[in-house]
C-alpha cells in the first residue's frame, strides 16, 4: 500500500494560466475525492467520484474548474484562467466503498498552488 | 445541513499537560464524527473516529474522543502533551451522501 499521491506538490504559476493536477488513489479504492484548503481553513469539499462517475460537485467548483477521472483509477483536477484566489493547498483523498455506513477516507499529502 | 466548529483557533500547552481541542457539530442525522492531524505540508492523517456503539473513542498517539449527544460535542484529549503532538487538529462530520465536513482547525503548540 503506497498511499494515496499527489503530483506536483507544489505548482506556482501566473493568473491566467491554465494548471493540471494528478491524483493517484490507494489501488483498490472506488471512490475519490478533491478538497481545497485555504490557509488557517479547514478542507472543503470539491467533487467526488464513484469509480468514473462523477456523482457530486460543490458549489465551490466553478465553471473554471474540471476534473475527471476516465478509468476509474486515477484523477486530474484542471483550473483554466487561473485567479490570485485559486492559490490554495487542493488535497485528494481515496476510500473503498463498501455496504455500511462509514467508510474512511485517505487523504494525499496535497497540492499547494500559488497564483502570481 | 450539518456543520463543526472548532472553539479556539489556537491552544497552547505545556509537555506533559492535559491536552483538549473541543469540537461541537451540527446534524439532522445521526452523525459520524472524526478527527484528523495535520503536519506543515502534509496531508490529514485520521486520529479516531466515532460511527456507533461505545462514546469514548481511542485513536492513535494516545488521543481519546467523547460523544455527547445531548451537547452535540465531540472534544478531542489526551492526558499528556508531547513536542511531537505540535500540529494542526480539524474535527470533521459526515453526512449520509460521504462528504465530510471539516471545522476551521485548531492549532495545538506545545511549549517545552
Amino acid at each position: 500500500d503506497t498511499g494515496v499521491s499527489q503530483d506536483p506538490r507544489h505548482k506556482i504559476t501566473k493568473r491566467g494560466q491554465n494548471v493540471t493536477f494528478r491524483c493517484d488513489p490507494i489501488s483498490e479504492h472506488n471512490r475519490l475525492y478533491w478538497y481545497r484548503q485555504t490557509l488557517g481553513q479547514g478542507p472543503e469539499f470539491l467533487t467526488y467520484f464513484q469509480n468514473e462517475a462523477q456523482l457530486e460537485k460543490s458549489r465551490l467548483l466553478s465553471d473554471r474548474f474540471s476534473a475527471e477521472r476516465p478509468k476509474g483509477s486515477f484523477s486530474t483536477l484542471e483550473i483554466q484562467r487561473t485567479e490570485q484566489g485559486d492559490s490554495a493547498m487542493y488535497l485528494c483523498a481515496s476510500s473503498l466503498e463498501f455496504r455500511g455506513p462509514y467508510n474512511e477516507q485517505f487523504f494525499g499529502p496535497g497540492t499547494r498552488l500559488t497564483v502570481l | 445541513a450539518q456543520s463543526v466548529t472548532q472553539l479556539g483557533s489556537h491552544v497552547s500547552v505545556s509537555e506533559g499537560a492535559l491536552v483538549l481541542l473541543r469540537c461541537n457539530y451540527s446534524s439532522s442525522v445521526p452523525p459520524y464524527l472524526f478527527w484528523y492531524v495535520q503536519y506543515p505540508n502534509q496531508g490529514l492523517q485520521l486520529l479516531l473516529k466515532y460511527t456507533t456503539g461505545a462514546t469514548l473513542v481511542k485513536g492513535i498517539n494516545g488521543f481519546e474522543a467523547e460523544f455527547k449527544k445531548s451537547e452535540t460535542s465531540f472534544h478531542l484529549t489526551k492526558p499528556s502533551a508531547h513536542m511531537s503532538d505540535a500540529a494542526e487538529y480539524f474535527c470533521a462530520v459526515k453526512t449520509s451522501y460521504d462528504k465530510v465536513i471539516f471545522g476551521p482547525g485548531t492549532s495545538l503548540s506545545v511549549i517545552p
